[in-house]
């Protein structure tokens, strides 16, 4: 079946270092993406989402680049910090309403 | 505003047992989820549902696993009889269903190891 996945299981980097998380999705029904971030013992905490109108979108420190030609999505963390150390979930809607598929997810470590 | 609350953190049963998992979602929240989470994976949907009706529940094994959401607010999930590959963490998450909005907010979720 069609499905979401991430290139990177691991991700370390350095404190103040730029993160650039990926992944690919296979539906292209697909209009819907969300990124959440997952620290241990906690549910999901939502960071920021795209439709597939758009090709950027900006947040506080975080930013979301969709291509759909390739079918591939990317979250970049600016100034990495200790507190991003997480789980990086992207997931996508299949074109349906309100409901989201996850990939598999990224760890992101952050050294000091 | 108060998140999503779910009860209990945390449950150990030995396989054959029943266990059930309680969620309040986010007040005015119409729409309900509940996901499984294995160690290591990314949240599988089990059952969504639209203030106090199933819009889809074609991942949830209905042989073992039940949820019911009455009055449209509050919801169980049980499973019975448990079996070894149900530990996991079971992640309670509601939505405003707004135009424009699909984010949906998760609780803490239930850690449920079965022995």
């Amino acid at each position: 079946g069609e499905s979401v996945g991430l290139h990177l299981p691991t991700l370390s980097v350095q404190e103040g270092d730029n993160s650039i998380i990926n992944c690919a999705y296979s539906n292209s029904a697909s209009d819907y993406f969300i990124w959440y971030k997952q620290e241990s013992g906690k549910g999901p905490q939502f960071i920021i989402d795209i439709r597939s109108n758009m090709d950027k979108r900006q947040g506080q420190r975080v930013t979301v680049l969709l291509n759909k030609t390739v079918k591939h999505l990317s979250l970049q963390i600016a100034a990495t910090q200790p507190g991003d150390s997480a789980v990086y979930f992207c997931a996508e809607n299949g074109g349906s309403n309100y409901k989201l598929t996850f990939g598999k997810g990224t760890l992101l470590t952050v050294n000091p | 505003e108060a998140g999503v609350a779910q009860s209990p953190r945390y449950k150990i049963i030995e396989k054959r047992q029943s266990v059930a998992f309680w969620c309040n979602p986010i007040s005015g929240h119409a729409t309900l989820y509940w996901y499984q989470q294995i160690l290591g994976q990314g949240p599988k949907l089990l059952i969504q549902f639209q203030n106090n009706g199933v819009v889809d529940d074609s991942q949830l094994p209905k042989d073992r696993f039940s949820a019911e959401r009455l009055k449209g607010v509050d919801s169980t999930l049980k499973i019975q009889p448990a079996k070894l590959e149900d530990s996991a963490v079971y992640l309670c998450a509601s939505s405003p269903r707004t135009s424009g909005s699909d984010i949906q907010y998760f609780g803490a979720g239930t850690r449920l190891s079965v022995l």
